[in-house]
């Protein structure tokens, strides 16, 4: 089952505006990555933030963790049409074959308008 | 971080065939890890496979179907099987390094 729910699904943006994705979690995590995935490409791993880190910034990106209500946002500052992409967070988490693994949300779906 | 190359990055397949998927890592690695993503999807863990001793799978998925190779620290083989249009997918290999998981750039494979 998916461990993290993403929210919204797509997310239509101007250029320079901010954009705010949100994902959902179920069970304790050590850790809770974001990556990004342009269309049909790899991901690219985007930040990392602990369980006992509540904010984390990376150049325009800003990661907020909330364990008390099993959720974190990924925010992007000042965005460009470069930034278009798809946008998962993962959380880390033994899976059911006993293997601990990353389980990825249903992704954000970002369309930067230049 | 880790550098890692997956060959094919993209391929048209006959239904019934089978697939070898290459990856490289340029440094040792003890977990490696595949996933599937189909189309419009998002991902979903295959198996993982550690250096000297068989691939664990998940749910879903056999060694039949996904036999996986792992013959040292830095190279994977993930093979699809006798394959069908619900095969069509990226497939993407990734590596642990601290805790954190990077991904190479996946093997579009489309079946027909």
């Amino acid at each position: 089952s998916q461990q993290g729910e993403e929210d919204p699904q797509a997310l239509s943006i101007q250029e320079g505006e901010n954009a705010t994705m949100n994902c959902s979690y179920k069970t304790s995590i050590n850790n809770l990555q974001w990556y990004r995935q342009n269309s049909g490409r790899g991901l690219v791993h985007l930040i990392l933030i602990r369980s006992n880190e509540r904010e984390k910034h990376s150049g325009r990106l800003r990661v907020t963790l909330d364990t008390s209500k099993k959720s974190s946002s990924l925010l992007i500052t000042a965005s460009r049409a470069a930034d278009t992409a798809s946008y998962f967070c993962a959380t880390d988490e033994f899976t059911p074959a006993g293997r601990r693994a990353l389980t990825f949300g249903s992704g954000t779906r970002l369309q930067v308008q230049p | 971080s880790a550098v890692i190359s997956q060959k094919p990055s993209r391929d048209i397949c006959q239904r019934g065939t089978s697939l070898t998927i290459q990856c490289q890592v340029d440094s040792q690695v003890t977990m490696m890890f595949w996933y599937r993503q189909q189309p419009g999807q998002s991902l979903t863990l295959i198996a993982t496979a550690n250096q000297g001793s068989e691939a664990t799978y998940e749910s879903g998925f056999v060694i039949d179907k996904f036999p996986i190779s792992r013959p040292n620290l830095t190279f994977s083989t993930l093979t699809v099987s006798n394959m069908s249009p619900e095969d069509s997918s990226i497939y993407l290999c990734s590596v642990e390094i601290g805790n954190t998981i990077y991904f190479g750039e996946g093997s579009w494979l489309t079946v027909v």
